[in-house]
């Protein structure tokens, strides 16, 4: 079945500073990857659709300068947290898209990365 | 606006017990996906079960059964002979034609006490 990764899976690091946290599809191309976080017993949400060798598509009331999102590889998305501060604390998901014909494409989930500002 | 309720946070089963998740969604398209994902505590999202619009056939896969009902809008899912191993965070989403989005519930933790 098709494989997603992220690494790092936890990081901690210190207010002020970016962290960097990358998304791979392994054994297949995504044209599309999303990007979701998850504050602590809440739901996922949306932050932004990656699209290959195009500009990311942020959801609202998403800092498009906060959370840099880069996508320039059809098996590779970073998403980049810059002048992290402790509200930025969060698990982040991805996910990615097979890309297959009509409705009937599947997304699969990377196992998310736990990120601790410090 | 798509939108998924859960409306039960938290529910304790002893095992053995059978448990079912409520799913409502809202969507005004007719053509959408509806999805059941398990959260471990680990935090890896776990696919469940995918489900369209167009098809409402219930679903078994083992303990597993999902009842999908346009008629109210409901994708529930039951876990029958509830083992300790089923304790997880569980997601009902709703993605709709073009699949560019997931909308997420926000979770029924469950809990099965042995």
């Amino acid at each position: 079945g098709a494989v997603v990764s992220q690494h790092p899976s936890w990081v901690i690091c210190k207010s002020g500073t970016s962290v960097k946290i990358e998304c791979r599809s392994l054994d297949f191309q995504a044209t599309t990857m999303f990007w979701y976080r998850q504050f602590p017993k809440q739901s996922l949400m949306l932050m932004a659709t990656s699209n290959e060798g195009s500009k990311a598509t942020y959801e609202q009331g998403v800092e498009k300068d906060k959370f840099l999102i880069n996508h320039a590889s059809l098996t590779l998305s970073t998403l980049t947290v810059t002048s992290a501060h402790p509200e930025d604390s969060s698990f982040y998901i991805c996910s990615a898209r097979l890309p297959g014909l009509g409705l009937d494409y599947e997304q699969y989930f990377g196992p998310g990365t736990r990120l601790t500002v410090t | 606006a798509q939108k998924v309720t859960q409306a039960q946070t938290e529910i304790s089963v002893v095992e053995k017990e059978d448990v079912t998740l409520d799913c409502v969604y809202e969507t005004r398209d007719t053509t959408y996906y509806l999805f059941w994902y398990k959260q471990p505590p680990s935090g890896e999202l776990v696919f469940l079960i995918r489900r369209n619009s167009f098809d409402e056939q219930n679903e078994i896969s083992g303990r597993y059964s999902w009842n999908f009902q346009k008629s109210t809008s409901s994708f529930n899912f039951t876990i029958t002979a509830s083992q300790v191993v089923d304790s997880a965070v569980y997601f009902c989403a709703l993605g709709l034609k073009g699949y560019q989005k997931v909308t997420f519930g926000t979770g029924t933790k469950l809990q099965v006490i042995p």
